[in-house]
Protein backbone atom coordinates (compact mmCIF):
# COMPACT_ATOMS: atom_id res chain seq x y z
CA UNK A 1 0.00 0.00 0.00
CA UNK A 2 1.67 3.59 -1.44
CA UNK A 3 -0.57 4.99 1.32
CA UNK A 4 -2.12 7.05 -1.53
CA UNK A 5 -5.79 5.78 -2.06
CA UNK A 6 -7.81 6.48 -4.80
CA UNK A 7 -11.44 5.02 -5.12
CA UNK A 8 -13.07 3.36 -7.43
CA UNK A 9 -10.39 1.21 -8.52
CA UNK A 10 -13.36 0.75 -11.59
CA UNK A 11 -15.62 2.39 -13.46
CA UNK A 12 -17.65 1.34 -16.37
CA UNK A 13 -19.92 4.40 -17.63
CA UNK A 14 -22.14 5.45 -20.40
CA UNK A 15 -20.45 8.03 -23.04
CA UNK A 16 -22.31 11.24 -22.15
CA UNK A 17 -22.23 10.81 -18.77
CA UNK A 18 -20.04 12.47 -15.49
CA UNK A 19 -17.92 10.87 -13.06
CA UNK A 20 -16.03 11.61 -9.79
CA UNK A 21 -13.14 10.00 -9.44
CA UNK A 22 -11.44 10.65 -5.49
CA UNK A 23 -7.69 10.55 -4.10
CA UNK A 24 -6.66 10.89 -0.70
CA UNK A 25 -3.14 11.65 -0.62
CA UNK A 26 -0.71 9.93 1.27
CA UNK A 27 -0.27 11.69 4.70
CA UNK A 28 1.36 14.78 5.50
CA UNK A 29 1.66 15.18 1.62
CA UNK A 30 -0.03 18.87 0.34
CA UNK A 31 1.00 18.39 -3.22
CA UNK A 32 -1.58 16.23 -5.24
CA UNK A 33 -1.34 15.36 -9.03
CA UNK A 34 -3.13 13.71 -11.65
CA UNK A 35 -2.41 11.92 -14.33
CA UNK A 36 -4.12 9.83 -17.64
CA UNK A 37 -2.71 6.70 -18.96
CA UNK A 38 -4.11 5.39 -22.18
CA UNK A 39 -2.63 2.97 -24.02
CA UNK A 40 -1.54 5.12 -26.90
CA UNK A 41 -0.39 8.14 -24.95
CA UNK A 42 1.26 6.92 -22.12
CA UNK A 43 1.34 8.54 -18.60
CA UNK A 44 -0.05 12.41 -19.53
CA UNK A 45 -0.10 14.72 -16.30
CA UNK A 46 -3.25 16.63 -16.11
CA UNK A 47 -3.38 18.53 -13.33
CA UNK A 48 -1.71 19.89 -9.82
CA UNK A 49 -2.77 21.17 -6.58
CA UNK A 50 -0.63 22.75 -3.69
CA UNK A 51 -2.53 23.02 -0.63
CA UNK A 52 -5.52 23.28 -2.05
CA UNK A 53 -4.26 25.94 -4.57
CA UNK A 54 -4.15 24.83 -8.38
CA UNK A 55 -0.25 24.42 -9.33
CA UNK A 56 0.19 23.39 -12.50
CA UNK A 57 -2.37 22.71 -15.71
CA UNK A 58 -1.09 19.92 -18.33
CA UNK A 59 -3.49 18.65 -21.64
CA UNK A 60 -6.42 18.47 -19.56
CA UNK A 61 -9.61 18.81 -21.47
CA UNK A 62 -12.14 21.40 -20.53
CA UNK A 63 -14.95 18.60 -20.29
CA UNK A 64 -12.38 18.00 -16.97
CA UNK A 65 -11.59 20.15 -13.50
CA UNK A 66 -10.50 19.18 -10.35
CA UNK A 67 -10.12 20.19 -6.90
CA UNK A 68 -8.63 19.62 -3.71
CA UNK A 69 -10.04 20.29 -0.48
CA UNK A 70 -9.29 21.50 2.73
CA UNK A 71 -8.64 18.18 3.85
CA UNK A 72 -6.37 17.43 1.15
CA UNK A 73 -8.36 15.12 -0.55
CA UNK A 74 -8.68 15.91 -4.37
CA UNK A 75 -11.43 15.41 -6.55
CA UNK A 76 -11.22 14.99 -11.40
CA UNK A 77 -14.68 15.53 -12.52
CA UNK A 78 -14.73 14.12 -16.16
CA UNK A 79 -17.85 15.23 -18.03
CA UNK A 80 -19.44 14.31 -20.83
CA UNK A 81 -17.62 11.24 -21.53
CA UNK A 82 -16.37 9.81 -25.00
CA UNK A 83 -15.17 6.49 -25.87
CA UNK A 84 -11.76 8.35 -26.24
CA UNK A 85 -11.84 9.02 -22.55
CA UNK A 86 -11.71 5.49 -21.39
CA UNK A 87 -8.24 5.14 -19.62
CA UNK A 88 -6.53 4.75 -16.18
CA UNK A 89 -6.36 7.96 -14.04
CA UNK A 90 -3.93 7.73 -11.76
CA UNK A 91 -3.19 10.04 -8.53
CA UNK A 92 0.45 11.11 -7.12
CA UNK A 93 1.49 13.29 -4.09
CA UNK A 94 4.41 14.81 -2.41
CA UNK A 95 5.38 16.28 0.31
CA UNK A 96 6.19 19.62 -1.32
CA UNK A 97 6.22 20.64 -4.56
CA UNK A 98 8.80 18.66 -5.84
CA UNK A 99 8.93 15.29 -8.15
CA UNK A 100 10.73 13.62 -5.08
CA UNK A 101 8.80 11.42 -3.30
CA UNK A 102 6.04 11.16 -5.68
CA UNK A 103 3.68 8.21 -4.58
CA UNK A 104 1.35 7.22 -6.80
CA UNK A 105 -2.13 5.55 -6.10
CA UNK A 106 -2.96 2.45 -7.49
CA UNK A 107 -5.31 4.27 -10.19
CA UNK A 108 -8.87 4.24 -11.42
CA UNK A 109 -9.82 2.43 -14.51
CA UNK A 110 -12.64 4.20 -16.74
CA UNK A 111 -14.14 2.49 -19.07
CA UNK A 112 -16.73 4.17 -21.11
CA UNK A 113 -18.99 2.48 -23.45
CA UNK B 1 7.57 21.23 -26.17
CA UNK B 2 9.61 18.93 -23.38
CA UNK B 3 10.43 15.51 -24.53
CA UNK B 4 11.50 12.35 -23.12
CA UNK B 5 12.72 9.14 -25.33
CA UNK B 6 12.62 6.02 -23.94
CA UNK B 7 14.55 3.01 -25.85
CA UNK B 8 14.35 0.16 -27.15
CA UNK B 9 10.30 0.08 -26.65
CA UNK B 10 10.35 -3.23 -25.67
CA UNK B 11 13.06 -5.97 -24.56
CA UNK B 12 12.47 -9.67 -24.54
CA UNK B 13 15.55 -11.28 -21.81
CA UNK B 14 16.26 -14.80 -20.50
CA UNK B 15 16.90 -14.97 -16.92
CA UNK B 16 20.43 -13.87 -15.75
CA UNK B 17 20.64 -11.52 -18.65
CA UNK B 18 22.21 -8.21 -18.34
CA UNK B 19 19.33 -5.44 -19.99
CA UNK B 20 20.33 -1.71 -20.58
CA UNK B 21 17.50 0.70 -20.58
CA UNK B 22 17.87 4.12 -22.61
CA UNK B 23 16.03 7.09 -21.52
CA UNK B 24 16.79 10.44 -23.10
CA UNK B 25 15.22 13.70 -22.99
CA UNK B 26 14.45 17.61 -23.90
CA UNK B 27 13.22 20.21 -21.47
CA UNK B 28 13.53 23.40 -19.89
CA UNK B 29 14.69 23.80 -16.31
CA UNK B 30 15.79 20.32 -15.88
CA UNK B 31 15.36 19.56 -12.56
CA UNK B 32 15.69 15.75 -12.02
CA UNK B 33 15.22 12.26 -13.64
CA UNK B 34 13.54 9.73 -12.11
CA UNK B 35 12.98 6.20 -12.92
CA UNK B 36 9.84 3.88 -12.35
CA UNK B 37 8.63 0.32 -12.58
CA UNK B 38 5.36 -0.57 -13.57
CA UNK B 39 3.96 -3.67 -12.96
CA UNK B 40 0.26 -4.17 -12.80
CA UNK B 41 -1.06 -1.25 -11.77
CA UNK B 42 0.83 1.92 -9.86
CA UNK B 43 4.39 3.32 -10.96
CA UNK B 44 6.88 2.61 -8.50
CA UNK B 45 9.62 4.90 -7.51
CA UNK B 46 13.14 3.66 -8.41
CA UNK B 47 15.55 6.15 -8.43
CA UNK B 48 15.71 10.01 -8.63
CA UNK B 49 18.86 11.79 -10.64
CA UNK B 50 19.94 14.82 -9.98
CA UNK B 51 23.84 15.19 -10.45
CA UNK B 52 25.90 13.96 -13.84
CA UNK B 53 28.14 10.85 -13.32
CA UNK B 54 26.83 9.53 -10.17
CA UNK B 55 25.97 6.29 -10.20
CA UNK B 56 22.36 5.41 -7.87
CA UNK B 57 21.97 1.34 -6.85
CA UNK B 58 19.96 -0.85 -5.49
CA UNK B 59 20.68 -4.35 -5.74
CA UNK B 60 20.92 -5.90 -9.29
CA UNK B 61 19.24 -1.74 -10.51
CA UNK B 62 21.90 0.85 -11.12
CA UNK B 63 21.08 4.07 -12.67
CA UNK B 64 23.59 7.36 -14.08
CA UNK B 65 22.87 10.46 -15.78
CA UNK B 66 24.53 12.66 -18.12
CA UNK B 67 23.36 16.02 -18.04
CA UNK B 68 25.32 17.39 -20.70
CA UNK B 69 24.30 14.90 -23.41
CA UNK B 70 20.60 14.58 -21.70
CA UNK B 71 20.69 10.64 -21.36
CA UNK B 72 20.07 8.63 -18.93
CA UNK B 73 20.43 4.63 -18.55
CA UNK B 74 18.86 1.66 -16.27
CA UNK B 75 20.67 -1.34 -15.79
CA UNK B 76 19.53 -3.88 -14.41
CA UNK B 77 22.04 -7.31 -14.14
CA UNK B 78 21.41 -10.89 -13.14
CA UNK B 79 17.59 -10.28 -14.89
CA UNK B 80 14.68 -12.45 -12.83
CA UNK B 81 11.05 -12.96 -14.13
CA UNK B 82 10.46 -10.58 -11.40
CA UNK B 83 12.12 -8.07 -13.41
CA UNK B 84 8.88 -8.33 -15.91
CA UNK B 85 7.52 -5.02 -16.21
CA UNK B 86 7.00 -1.80 -17.79
CA UNK B 87 9.97 1.07 -17.14
CA UNK B 88 9.37 4.25 -17.12
CA UNK B 89 11.77 7.24 -17.48
CA UNK B 90 10.44 10.74 -16.33
CA UNK B 91 11.85 14.36 -16.14
CA UNK B 92 10.94 16.63 -13.80
CA UNK B 93 10.81 20.50 -15.83
CA UNK B 94 10.32 23.37 -13.80
CA UNK B 95 10.32 23.41 -9.90
CA UNK B 96 7.63 21.66 -8.27
CA UNK B 97 5.15 21.22 -11.19
CA UNK B 98 4.76 17.46 -13.32
CA UNK B 99 6.56 14.70 -14.77
CA UNK B 100 7.14 14.38 -18.13
CA UNK B 101 6.91 10.45 -18.94
CA UNK B 102 8.44 8.88 -21.66
CA UNK B 103 6.68 5.78 -23.32
CA UNK B 104 8.52 3.45 -20.96
CA UNK B 105 10.44 0.14 -22.19
CA UNK B 106 8.26 -3.18 -21.22
CA UNK B 107 10.55 -5.77 -20.41
CA UNK B 108 9.81 -9.28 -20.58
CA UNK B 109 12.19 -11.81 -18.75
CA UNK B 110 11.88 -15.38 -19.99
CA UNK B 111 12.58 -18.17 -17.54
Amino acid sequence: DSGVTQTPKHLITATGQRVTLRCSPRSGDLSVYWYQQSLDQGLQFLIQYYNGEERAKGNILERFSAQQFPDLHSELNLSSLELGDSALYFCASSTGLGGYGYTFGSGTRLTVV
Amino acid sequence: EDKVVQSPLSLVVHEGDTVTLNCSYEVTNFRSLLWYKQEKKAPTFLFMLTSSGIEKKSGRLSSILDKKELFSILNITATQTGDSAVYLCAVEAEYGNKLVFGAGTILRVKS
